[in-house]
């Protein structure tokens, strides 16, 4: 089955700095999302990005398909963007989501 | 417009007993999908119900079983539950236009389920 690996696993931040997250799969997608868990659990939609460039306030999103990763990057943290960062990627035919290792973010005041 | 709600948001159970987990899902969505995620890993996928019939299921032993009642909200039902079975429990809802499409995933704030 496809393989969804994130990088880096574990990113430590200043307050005010920027990041640059990636999600690398092992097949076609048709599918992409990025979610934001914080530390009750939930999962925060982030971004829908199947291929192309979204951006939303600080944080912005590029996936290239045809190369099979995606991009997130994150301007100007702030302590709330700590926790959990995953992609996770559906193919066609399926019906379900496979998420990807995860990024754990914690951003120091 | 009400988003994907979930409960109980906590349970602790012992190990042999059964739970069932519950899950509305957001206005205008027809297909729920369940979700584990163990400390410290990705989710990982149950099965998806899609119009009030299962339409896959992840590698779970057949003890996880599921319904979608015709209000699109579902269950999850665990019997015979193990110290693994300890997780947290998400349920994601979407709007699929065929068994074999799906769209974007919004995600309950999920059940900590606790066996001992």
């Amino acid at each position: 089955g496809i393989q969804v690996e994130q990088s880096p696993p574990d990113l430590i931040l200043q307050e005010g700095a920027n990041s640059t997250l990636r999600c690398n799969f092992s097949d076609s997608v048709n599918n992409l999302q990025w979610f934001h868990q914080n530390p009750w659990g939930q999962l925060i939609n982030l971004f829908y990005i199947p291929s192309g460039t979204k951006q939303n306030g600080r944080l912005s999103a590029t996936t290239v398909a045809t190369e099979r990763y995606s991009l997130l990057y994150i301007s100007s943290s702030q302590t709330t963007d700590s926790g959990v960062y995953f992609c996770a990627v559906g193919t066609s035919g399926t019906y379900k989501y496979i998420f990807g290792t995860g990024t754990r973010l914690k951003v120091l005041a | 417009e009400t988003g994907v709600t979930q409960s109980p948001t906590h349970l602790i159970k012992t190990r042999g007993q059964q739970v069932t987990l519950r899950c509305s899902s957001q206005s205008g969505h027809n297909t729920v999908s369940w979700y584990q995620q163990a400390l410290g890993q990705g989710p990982q996928f149950i099965f998806q119900y899609y119009r009030e019939e299962e339409n896959g299921r992840g590698n779970f032993p057949p003890r996880f079983s599921g319904l979608q009642f015709p209000n699109y909200s579902s269950e999850l039902n665990v019997n015979a539950l193990e110290l693994d079975d300890s997780a947290l429990y998400l349920c994601a809802s979407s709007l699929a236009f065929s068994r074999w499409r799906n769209t974007e995933a919004f995600f309950g704030q999920g059940t900590r389920l606790t066996v001992v």
